[in-house]
């Protein structure tokens, strides 16, 4: 079964600094690649998958996130964190050639500091 | 266009009490979705629907757990009896289709408290 872990619980930066979020993904074969936000209160939203082809993938809100496949890693990046960023950050996976349907890793929290 | 709306938002409830949480999708999305997120963790997929049939139920605990999408249209989620484990946030989400990629849309939640 696929699996994905997001090593970092919390990540802290400063606004205006680069940030870099961690994934590592566990599947035989080149997955569905998501990443996804949730602010406070609020439900999941999209910020950019990875289904084939360019491996560098540009998202919503100026996140974007590099494929690598021999490191099993997608990780997210955003080259200046705005305060409004400060929210959870979901990593996810689905099976190539069949289901889209997530399997979550357990989040990042991102805290921005003024 | 409106999203998809989920109520309530908090509940407060007894171990052993029942619960039922209301979800309606976006217009014309014919697959939901609910999720079960216990804190610290990300979402766990519960069950699926496809218009008014179930696609996927492999993780809903049958036994407590039961769901509904009598019309196709919105849903409700069933906890019978609760347990103290099933304090978490139910997340419901629709997409056009499952067959073709469609991205899901999430509802803001349903917070359930057991104690």
């Amino acid at each position: 079964a696929q699996s994905v872990t997001q090593p970092d619980i919390h990540i802290t930066v400063s606004e205006g600094a680069s940030l870099e979020l961690r994934c590592n993904y566990s599947y035989g074969a080149t997955p569905y690649l998501f990443w996804y936000v949730q602010s406070p209160g609020q439900g999941l939203q999209l910020l950019l998958k990875y289904f084939s082809g360019d491996t560098l993938v540009q998202g919503i809100k100026g996140f974007e996130a590099e494929f690598k496949r021999s490191q099993s890693s997608f990780n997210l990046r955003k080259p200046s964190v705005h305060w409004s960023d400060a929210a959870e950050y979901f990593c996810a996976v689905g099976l190539s050639g069949g289901s889209y349907i997530p399997t979550f890793g357990r989040g990042t929290s991102l805290i921005v500091h003024p | 266009e409106a999203g998809v709306a989920q109520s309530p938002r908090y509940k407060i409830i007894e171990k052993r009490q029942s619960v039922a949480f209301w979800c309606n999708p976006i217009s014309g999305h014919a697959t939901l979705y609910w999720y079960q997120q216990i804190l610290g963790q990300g979402p766990k997929l519960l069950i699926q629907f496809q218009n008014n049939g179930v696609v996927d139920d492999s993780q809903l605990p049958k036994d407590r757990f039961s769901a509904e999408r009598l019309k196709g249209v919105d849903s409700t989620l069933k906890i019978q009896p609760a347990k103290l484990e099933d304090s978490a946030v139910y997340l419901c989400a629709s997409s056009m289709d499952p067959g073709d990629y469609n991205e899901q849309f999430f509802g803001p939640g349903t917070r359930l408290t057991v104690l």
